[in-house]
């Protein structure tokens, strides 16, 4: 079951903050957060487990409600190279895959 | 350079024929993803394989196979090739299984057209 990301695209300026949105209909094991970049492999950002934990290197943040199964990704002073197509995995209890969402495309301008 | 290699880079071949996509996963990976993105779409996760057993299956055709060998490497058959079957593959591997190590390590990719 994919999850459902939001919005499908949005456009910043540099400095600019703006909140990527996963949403699950099932109860999630942990919530993934790659970026990739046009004509580029993707790349992890951060991962969100059940009961909190967190494990990112990127300067960038986010959280995950556990009892409404969704996740937020927080792009805070955006960079020029934060532009990229973000996408959530979600994986689900036992369940041995990552199913992603149809993706954001966040375009940063000077 | 993720450490994980994907062969061919790019490959041109013709409805109905039959290719083989290789995946070589970072040294000491036990877990190798198969991931299919067509053009400009998300990424539809394949298959899983961690020590070279089959663990998690999506939603892949049944002219597709896979199989990781005991070296680790995997390999993705695609059969009966169809024009929608033009994509980029994709192959990533992590050390276990997800969340217990968390990032998957994502190869170039292997760009498929069907003609």
């Amino acid at each position: 079951q994919q999850p459902v990301q939001s919005p499908q695209a949005v456009i910043l300026r540099e400095g600019e903050d703006a909140v990527i949105n996963c949403s699950s209909s099932k109860a999630l094991y942990s919530v993934h957060w790659y970026r990739q970049k046009h004509g580029e492999a993707p790349v992890f950002l951060m991962i969100l487990l059940k009961g909190g934990e967190q494990k990112g290197h990127e300067k960038i943040s986010a959280s995950f409600n556990e009892k409404k199964q969704q996740s937020s990704l927080y792009l805070t002073a955006s960079q020029l190279s934060y532009s990229g197509t973000y996408f959530c995995g979600t994986e689900l209890v036992n369940d041995y895959k990552l199913s992603f969402g149809a993706g954001t495309t966040v375009t940063v301008r000077a | 350079d993720s450490g994980v290699t994907q062969t061919p880079k790019h490959l041109i071949t013709a409805t109905g024929q039959r290719v083989t996509l290789r995946c070589s996963p970072r040294s000491g990976d036990l877990s190798v993803y198969w991931y299919q993105q067509s053009l400009d779409q998300g990424l539809q996760f394949l298959i899983h394989y961690y020590n070279g057993e089959e663990r998690a299956k999506g939603n892949i055709l049944e002219r597709f196979s896979a199989q990781q060998f005991p070296d680790l490497h995997s390999e993705l058959n695609l059969s009966s090739l169809e024009l929608g079957d033009s994509a980029l593959y994709f192959c990533a591997s992590s050390e276990g299984q997800l969340s217990n190590t968390g990032e998957l390590f994502f190869g170039e990719g292997s760009r498929l057209t069907v003609l």
